[in-house]
């Protein structure tokens, strides 16, 4: 079945970089996606990579996708308290494009 | 653009009465999304709809949940009766079913049933 795993919470200081880590299990998801959800606030979208891609990158943010291991990665360079939010992986699994299937989320806190 | 349009915003009610929640979506989707979001269980997708007809329902609880979507620009959801246990944060969302197929969330519904 489908089953998309991230590690609960994660501690940064500011300045430093950040890696959120993601396991997902079906190989035949199209596009894989990281949505950040701020406190009192719906989940928005940051990023998104093509299942035939092995990164990408937008300002800040990396993305990488070992395709074999079934794992996803964000990198967030010189982490700001305003990353302070939980960020979710999501992928299109096999159950139709349009359904996401959505990891726990990873917490992450980033301190002054 | 408005994004996705959700209200009311917060909903306090009492145990076994009917609580309607609704959607506007974005103007152009064609997808429609109903999830629940909860400490204990996270984010769960309880129905979507494609092009207003429901596609997937199978993560509604149990019949005290239906959900309608009688026309491209509109979507409630219903829990009637209410029960403590559907206390949570109800988020619509919606996408174009062409293309990445990302889904856009609207802020949400926080609901307390008391």
């Amino acid at each position: 079945g489908e089953d998309v795993e991230q590690s609960l919470f994660l501690s940064v200081r500011e300045g430093d970089s950040s890696v959120i880590n993601c396991t997902y299990t079906d190989s035949s998801s199209t596009y894989l996606y990281w949505y950040k959800q701020e406190p009192g606030a719906g989940l928005q979208l940051l990023t998104y990579i093509f299942s035939n891609m092995d990164m990408k990158q937008d300002q800040r943010l990396t993305v990488l996708l070992n395709k074999k291991d079934k794992h996803l990665s964000l990198r967030i360079a010189d982490t700001q308290t305003g990353d302070s939010a939980i960020y979710f992986c999501a992928e299109t699994g096999n159950t139709g494009f349009q359904k996401l299937v959505f990891g726990t989320g990873t917490r992450l806190l980033v301190s002054p | 653009d408005a994004g996705v349009i959700q209200s009311p915003r917060h909903e306090v009610t009492e145990m076994g009465q009917e609580v309607t929640l609704r959607c506007k979506p974005i103007s152009g989707h064609n997808s429609l999304f109903w999830y629940r979001q909860t400490m204990m269980r996270g984010l769960e997708l309880l129905i979507y709809f494609n092009n207003n007809v429901p596609i997937d329902d199978s993560g509604m609880p149990e019949d005290r949940f239906s959900a309608k979507m009688p026309n491209a620009s509109f979507s409630t959801l219903k829990i009637q009766p209410s029960e403590p246990r559907d206390s949570a944060v109800y988020f619509c969302a919606s996408s174009k079913s062409e293309g990445v197929g990302t889904q856009y969330f609207g802020p949400g519904t926080r609901l307390l049933v008391l």
